[in-house]
């Protein structure tokens, strides 16, 4: 068990809407991690969160969308939705604010219908 | 952005042989990392391993970050090292680009280990 927590672990929607995905860091972790996996694009970084503050962005749609909480959760908001959203989410935590080492969550296994 | 080569792309292996997995990066990095996501989707971190030798049970893993790139040894495999295992890499400061602060992962290796 990493100690990086995601609900739910299962979700699925329609096209068109919208869900919100959440994540609890491990204890005393202050940088949060989004991560998507396809099987077209493989594991492919969203966005970081560093104590509250946005610190790094990468391949995240303008439909989606994060922020992590005072508490240090986040959670991850994907609007309308499309078929090619269906993927599995992961949540990372790390000590610091530099990557090292990442601890990953089980995921949130997403699917759009 | 950096580019991350893993090879071989599959390897089939029975129990207790010995394999060598490798991964090339095409820029200077500053953070390497090897992890193992298991049949059940798991992804678990192996090492955290910019540069030099560690070793961890069965498993070790040599960085030679002048030559770009890493290897990941596994000993004695048995079937519960059966998935898939992922080099993941940040870019350092003067690589530039959109590779520092962030880490790239490769395709992986699927491994497969028969009883």
């Amino acid at each position: 068990d990493s100690g990086v927590t995601q609900t739910p672990k299962h979700l699925i929607t329609a096209t068109g809407q919208r869900v919100t995905l959440r994540c609890s860091p491990r204890s005393g972790d202050l940088s949060v991690y989004w991560y998507q996996q396809s099987l077209d694009q493989g594991l492919q970084f969203l966005i970081q969160y560093y104590n509250g503050e946005e610190r790094a962005k990468g391949n995240i749609l303008e439909r989606f969308s994060a922020q992590q909480f005072p508490d240090l959760h986040s959670e991850l908001n994907l609007s309308s939705l499309e078929l090619g959203d269906s993927a599995l989410y992961f949540c990372a935590s790390s000590v610091g604010r530099d990557n090292s080492p990442l601890h990953f969550g089980n995921g949130t296994r997403l699917t759009v219908t | 952005g950096i580019q991350v080569e893993q090879s071989p792309p599959d390897l089939i292996l029975q129990e207790g042989a010995n394999s060598t997995l490798r991964c090339n990066f095409s820029d200077s990095v500053n953070n390497l990392q090897w992890f193992h996501q298991n049949p059940w989707g798991q992804l678990i971190n192996l090492f955290y391993i910019p540069s030099g030798t560690k070793q961890n049970g069965r498993l070790s893993a040599t960085t030679v970050a002048t030559e770009r790139y890493s290897l990941l040894y596994i000993s004695s495999s048995q079937t519960t090292d059966s998935g898939v295992y992922f080099c993941a890499v940040e870019g350092d400061f003067n690589a530039g680009g959109t590779s520092y602060g962030k880490l790239t992962f490769g395709q992986g290796t699927i491994l497969t280990v028969h009883p």
